[in-house]
């Protein structure tokens, strides 16, 4: 089993939907939890941390569970801008070690 | 603020020729520093992390190898690339979120 796994997608939305991501991971130790961007050919970029309250930035919403390890990110009111691959990022420790990547879900957004 | 510096953005090498990739951090110290690879249309592979200088473990069994010769630096060789080797590298830092510098694509011809 991936230490963290994504749907690869992709999710094809029209302008103005809402869309949501999940993202297993299998080390119960995993300490902190993030939500990246990559476009076509640049690298990942920080989207934003995912919290144990939750978290939102904007039309931007993550969660954490704990309980069944998986994390979420939810866009609200879709742009053709937020076309990307979204990547889930795990790691184990406080000071970065070990961070792991899932594979990216490829968001489509179209007029 | 902290910023990575990648280099080159691409590079085409010949089978069996050397590589050697670059990667420098300023504006902090003793970063945990990372190579990645991600072949066309997929995941990021974790290749190299590094805690400290000299300090270098290896995810996966490979024909590269990484150095730490300074705090902020990181680099990333092969003595003899193979056509497997293509890909876009992503040199890496971070404390709890990582940053990436902006990658080097490599095609072995």
């Amino acid at each position: 089993r991936k230490e963290v796994e994504q749907d690869p997608g992709p999710f094809n939305v029209p302008e103005g939907a809402t869309v949501a991501f999940n993202c297993t991971y299998s080390n119960s130790a995993s300490q902190s939890f993030f939500w990246y961007r990559q476009d076509c050919r640049k690298e990942p970029k920080l989207l934003m941390s995912v919290y144990s309250s939750g978290n939102e930035d904007g039309r931007f919403t993550a969660q954490l569970n704990r309980a069944s390890q998986y994390i979420s990110l939810l866009i609200r009111d879709s742009k053709l801008s937020d076309s990307a691959t979204y990547l889930c990022v795990v790691n184990k420790g406080t000071g970065g070690f070990k961070t792991i990547f899932g594979a990216g879900t490829r968001l489509f957004v179209k007029a | 603020s902290q910023t990575i510096h990648q280099w080159p953005a691409t590079l085409v090498q010949p089978v069996g020729s050397p590589l050697s990739l670059e990667c420098t951090v300023e504006g902090t110290s003793n970063p945990n520093l990372y190579w990645y690879r991600q072949a066309a249309g997929r995941g990021l592979q974790l290749l190299f992390y590094s805690v400290g200088i000299g300090q270098i473990s290896s995810e996966v069994p490979q024909n590269l190898s990484a150095s730490r010769p300074q705090d902020r630096q990181f680099i990333l060789s092969s003595k003899k690339l193979l056509l497997s080797d293509s890909g876009f590298y992503l040199c890496a830092w971070s404390r709890a979120e990582a940053f990436f510098g902006q990658g080097t694509r490599l095609t072995v011809v």
